[in-house]
């Protein structure tokens, strides 16, 4: 059952450009979170959000950045890819109230030329 | 510390046989540790998670053990199956402020028949 959408599932563009994915969670959890999946497929936290507000913000580069418009929406900007950001952004969700399971998107899987 | 160990990165075993995957944590707070199965193409998947709270997990041939004073826990599959084969990974944490799970760096199985 897919209950964690991601938008578009794939992406391939050039570098310096700007790109946006999109989550949306239907499943009425508190918290989001994006992932980034390599190609070695290392799971490494990004950025979570609980109820709109930003709790954890990993040394990304400040190329990233999530838009939160709700609990159930969380956005990743990148403004100017280079081609070490090709991997898969993945979006998860859970509960807030002690460690929950994270359900996680079918991801979106950047490729950067 | 947030590293999470994981070991073996490659486990090939023989349908039937029992597979045993082991993860070392850093963050003696965490208190939550779920394990992930992603088969190609798919995203992560919960299997089983245990709580600090508890020494032994077991649903459906899986069998989670947890070790707080070696900052130790373990996946085992039984009687495995090609339907096994797979990349897991284990995870740790829930604890803080930020309460964000680390992963492994995962671990192929490969069932063969």
């Amino acid at each position: 059952e897919t209950a964690v959408f991601q938008t578009p599932n794939y992406h391939v563009t050039q570098v310096g450009n700007e790109v946006s994915f999109n989550c949306k969670q239907t499943l009425g959890h508190d918290t989001m979170y994006w992932y980034k999946q390599d190609s070695k497929k290392l799971l490494k936290i990004m950025f979570s959000y609980n109820n709109k507000q930003l709790i954890v913000n990993e040394t990304v580069p400040r190329r990233f950045s999530p838009q939160s418009s709700d609990k159930a929406h969380l956005n990743l900007r990148i403004k100017s890819v280079e081609p070490e950001d090709s991997a898969v952004y993945l979006c998860a969700s859970s509960y807030w109230g002690g460690a929950d399971t994270l359900y996680f998107g079918a991801g979106t899987r950047l490729s950067v030329l | 510390g947030e590293q999470v160990e994981q070991l073996p990165s490659i486990l090939r075993v023989q349908e039937g046989s029992s597979a045993s995957i082991n993860c070392t944590y850093e963050n003696s707070a965490s208190n939550y540790f779920p394990w992930y199965k992603q088969e190609p193409g798919e995203n992560p998947k919960l299997i089983i998670d245990i709580r600090s709270n508890m020494e032994r997990k077991q649903t459906q041939g899986l069998i989670v053990l947890l070790d707080k004073k070696a900052k130790r826990f373990s996946l085992h599959i039984t009687d495995t199956q090609p339907g096994d084969s797979a990349m897991y990974f284990c995870a740790a944490g829930g604890a803080g402020n930020t309460r964000k799970l680390i992963f492994g760096l995962g671990t192929t199985l490969q069932v063969q028949p």
